[in-house]
Parts: structure tokens; sequence; C-alpha cells
């Protein structure tokens, strides 16, 4: 089966740096996108990664790992803002979307 | 500029009353997609259409269907609302059906059956 994995919840301090893992198993792969969604909103696209390594953007960065079925978001200069869940998603070899269950995310002053 | 509209933002409907939710978009793309989301859960995908060709997927309820009448309008009809179907109905739109085409959301519409 497909499968995508990321922790319920974090909690990380305003200023600080976070990290969101997510690990994925899935038919084929397309690329990995993380998603921003606020309670009650839609999720907002944040990044995309098709190929190993680095993408820097603003505060945000994803990183992927093909071999090792992994991802992460980094999330730098924490602000309350950045509250919100965290949503890691595959597109698999049927360019189909399979999603986590979101990481939630709360900012403490 | 809203991209992606979805109305109503909130429904209420009774137990078993039929409901529509409708969807627009203004980027002209060429796939739309419903999605299902309950509290704390993955959006899970009902329904897509690439242009006119419509995809159900395998485990979406007989109590769900769709229409897209135009390349920019589609709605989501729930023929019978059961208590299980109170969630936030998604819709997106993407340029094509994948590659690096990511997926818009609109607002979504709250669904509350009472």
């Amino acid at each position: 089966g497909q499968n995508i994995d990321q922790p319920t919840e974090m909690t990380a301090t305003e200023g600080a740096i976070v990290q969101i893992n997510c690990t994925y198993q899935t038919s084929g792969f397309n690329g990995l996108f993380w998603y921003q969604q606020h309670a009650g909103e839609a999720p907002t696209f944040l990044s995309y990664n098709v190929l190993d390594g680095l993408e820097e953007k603003g505060r945000f960065s994803s990183f992927l790992s093909r071999s090792k079925g992994y991802s992460y978001l980094l999330l730098k200069e924490l602000q309350m803002k950045d509250s919100a869940s965290y949503l890691c998603a595959v597109m698999d070899s049927n360019y189909q979307l399979i999603w986590g269950a979101g990481t939630k995310l709360i900012i403490k002053p | 500029d809203a991209m992606v509209i979805q109305n109503p933002r909130y429904q209420v409907t009774q137990f078993g009353k039929p409901v529509t939710l409708s969807c627009s978009q203004t980027l002209n793309h060429n796939v739309m997609y419903w999605y299902q989301q309950k509290s704390s859960q993955a959006p899970k995908l009902l329904f897509h259409y690439y242009d006119k060709d419509f995809n159900n997927e395998a485990d979406t309820p007989d109590n769900f269907q769709s229409r897209r009448p135009n390349t920019s309008f589609c709605f989501l009809d729930i023929r019978s609302p059961g208590l299980g179907d109170a969630a936030m109905y998604l819709c997106a739109t993407s340029r094509e059906a994948g590659g690096t085409d990511t997926q818009y959301f609109g607002p979504g519409t709250r669904l509350t059956v009472l």
C-alpha cells in the first residue's frame, strides 16, 4: 500500500528553527509537495522537490532523498503566523497525489 | 484576486437532504479535483476531471456525484448526506495532471449535517 508518515504535532518557539520530517512509500515517484494549511482554511502550496537535495525559498527550505524515501521541511525564524498544519504529499506513478495527515505546528512566544 | 472560488463557504443540511457544492476557477486549468477532508486527516480525493473526462476514485461512495459543465465550473452533489459526510470539501485545480503542476485550492466549503 501507499503510505506517507509525518509527526502528528510539533511545538517550537518564536524565532527558532523547526524541521518537519516526512517519510513515504508509494507506487512510483513524480515529486513531493509541501503545503501549509491554517485551521479551517485550504492548503496553500509551499514547495516541490523532484530531485535530491535542498530547495530554499526564503525562510522555508525543503529537502528530498529519493533513495531513503524521506523529505523534510525546515522553517527558520519562526513567526506566530507559522502556526498551521504542514502537509506532505507525494505524486505517484499515476500522477495521483498521496497525502499525509499533516503535522500541526504550534508556535509559542 | 480569487482564482479558485467555492460557494458557499459554510453549508448546513439536514440528514438525507441533497446538497450541491460549487467551484469555479479563473485559471483556465484543465484539471479540477474534489477532495473531502475531515479534522486532522489528509485530504481524500473523491473525483477529478481532466477537461471533461471524469475520473471517479475507486472508493468514492455512490452517494457522491460530480458534474463539470464547462472548463470553469465543477459541482459536487451529495445525494443523501449522512452524519459521516460532515467535512471540509476542497476544490482544487491544476494546469495539467502531473509533473510539476501544482494544485491550487479553493477556500473550501465546510459541510454540517444535522
